[in-house]
C-alpha cells in the first residue's frame, strides 16, 4: 500500500513551453502533498506544500508563476512549468501525506526528469 | 574517506564492513527525523525514522542515533552489502510538518 506515482517520469520540451507532471496516490487519500526539486549531486529542496483545496504554500525563492501547482482531488496533485529554460532541468520529486490518528506518513514518488532545450 | 563542499560527501566501504553516515540538522524544534536511501534516478525509500524524544532506535542491519544537544543524527548500516550503495539522506520534520532534508551522503560498497 501507499504507492505515489508520477507521470510522466521523464520528459524533454523546448525552452519557452510548458510542461505539466502529475502526482497521484494511488491507495489513499492524500490531504497534503509536496513538491521537491534536486539538482544532480544535491539534495531534495523543498518547492511548495498544496492542500487540497487550497492554494499552494511556495518555499522562499520559488516563483509561484513560474511552478503552477493545482491540488484539485485527495489523490492528485499537478505541477506546470510555465516557460520552461534549460535552468529549470532537474529531478521534480512529489510526496503525498497521509492524514491519520496515529501520525503523518509521507510517501515519495520515484521522480520525473526534466530536460528543457 | 569524506570530502564536502559542493559535491555529495562520499563514503567509501569494504563490503561486510559496518557504515556509519553522519547528518547535522537545523532546527532544535524538529520533533521527528527520518533516514532516507537514494538510488540513481529514483525517489527516496524510507529506512528508518525516529522521534525527538528518543536517543537511539534499532532496525533490520540499521540503527538510527539522535543527539539533540549537538542536533545531530547518524545511521549505522550493519554487514554493508553492495545493494547498500546509494545516497543517504535525513530528513526532519518541524513547521507542520514539512520534511526539510539534509545535505546528504554517497555510500559506495567495496565487494
Amino acid at each position: 500500500g501507499a504507492v505515489v506515482s508520477q507521470h510522466p517520469s521523464w520528459v524533454i520540451c523546448k525552452s519557452g513551453t510548458s510542461v505539466k507532471i502529475e502526482c497521484r496516490s494511488l491507495d489513499f487519500q492524500a490531504t497534503t502533498m509536496f513538491w521537491y526539486r534536486q539538482f544532480p549531486k544535491q539534495s531534495l529542496m523543498l518547492m511548495a506544500t498544496s492542500n487540497e483545496g487550497s492554494k499552494a504554500t511556495y518555499e522562499q525563492g520559488v516563483e509561484k508563476d513560474k511552478f503552477l501547482i493545482n491540488h484539485a482531488s485527495l489523490t492528485l496533485s499537478t505541477l506546470t512549468v510555465t516557460s520552461a529554460h534549460p535552468e529549470d532541468s532537474s529531478f521534480y520529486i512529489c510526496s503525498a501525506r497521509v492524514s491519520s490518528l496515529k501520525a503523518y506518513e509521507q510517501y515519495f514518488g520515484p521522480g520525473t526528469r526534466l530536460t528543457v532545450t | 574517506g569524506e570530502s564536502v563542499g559542493l559535491h555529495l560527501p562520499t563514503l567509501s566501504v569494504q563490503e561486510g564492513d559496518n557504515s556509519i553516515i553522519n547528518c547535522a540538522y537545523s532546527n532544535s524544534a524538529s520533533d521527528y527525523f527520518i533516514w532516507y536511501k537514494q538510488e540513481s534516478g529514483k525517489g527516496p525509500q524510507f529506512i528508518i525514522d525516529i522521534r525527538s524524544n528518543m536517543d537511539k532506535r534499532q532496525g533490520q542491519r540499521v540503527t538510527v542515533l539522535l543527539n539533540k544537544t549537538v542536533k545531530h543524527l547518524s545511521l549505522q548500516i550493519a554487514a554493508t552489502q553492495p545493494g547498500d550503495s546509494a545516497v543517504y539522506f535525513c530528513a526532519e520534520r518541524y513547521q507542520g510538518g514539512k520534511l526539510i532534508f539534509g545535505q546528504g551522503t554517497e555510500l559506495s560498497v567495496k565487494p
